[in-house]
């Protein structure tokens, strides 16, 4: 399977803060997903990406896709306390790039909002 | 509402034991689901894919015979712990797609705690 690499690992924010994370791929990935998971619960998926240079908006969350679909980002825009947990990206957990459900996740970046 | 049921959301058991976990899909017929493990802070390992009517596809470094996985129809797969001991304290998560290039929906988790 693939291999994600995510940074940054912590992020400590007062909230009104933006907030960005990066993830990043060794071989081109034929799509890549967000999840968030909140402390204590299971991941819940935010998004796919799929298109070279593809960038999709939900309400304060922004997500890229590199140009080379080897990369990615999620950017929050003036963060609240209900942002915090842990975000993933994750990749395709076949070679061949299918995943039937099957992903390789990246580290994570484990964000604090401070009131 | 949940699509993926785990039980139990948490246990607590005694080294030596063995402890199985349930994972339900609730609205797909699942041929293939997917387990997990993650350790506090870190991130989600797959640790074996689960096949139904067939054995299990275990990565890597994961002792089969320790973590014996059972799919006996489409819509539950178990993952029995067995002999547990301290080490084996952990989050485990269980997953499934819904075709090729699926984001995955997860079960809400087991904590495990061996004492």
């Amino acid at each position: 399977g693939q291999q994600v690499m995510q940074i940054p690992q912590y992020q400590h924010v007062q909230e009104g803060e933006d907030f960005t994370t990066y993830c990043n791929s060794s071989t081109t990935l034929s799509n890549i997903q967000w999840y968030k998971q909140r402390p204590g619960g299971h991941p819940v998926f935010l998004i796919q990406l799929v298109k070279s240079g593809e960038v999709k908006k939900q309400k304060r969350l922004t997500f890229q896709f590199g140009e080379a679909k080897k990369n990615s980002s999620l950017h929050i825009t003036a963060t609240q306390t209900t942002d915090v947990g842990t975000y993933f990206c994750a990749g395709p957990g076949n070679a061949g790039g299918t995943s039937y459900g099957k992903l390789t996740f990246g580290q994570g970046t484990i964000l604090t909002v401070h009131p | 509402g949940a699509v993926v049921s785990q039980h139990p959301s948490w246990v607590i058991c005694k080294s030596g034991t063995s402890v199985k976990i349930e994972c339900r899909s609730l609205d797909f017929q699942a041929t293939t689901m997917f387990w997990y493990r993650q350790f506090p802070k870190q991130s989600l390992m797959l640790m074996a894919t689960s096949n139904e009517g067939s054995k299990a596809t275990y990565e890597q470094g994961v002792e089969k015979d320790k973590f014996l996985i059972n799919h006996a129809s489409l819509t539950l797969s178990t993952l029995t712990v067995t002999s547990a001991h301290p080490e084996d304290s952990s989050f485990y998560i269980c997953s499934r797609g819904q075709g090729e290039y699926t984001e995955a929906f997860f079960g809400q988790g087991t904590r495990l705690t061996v004492v």
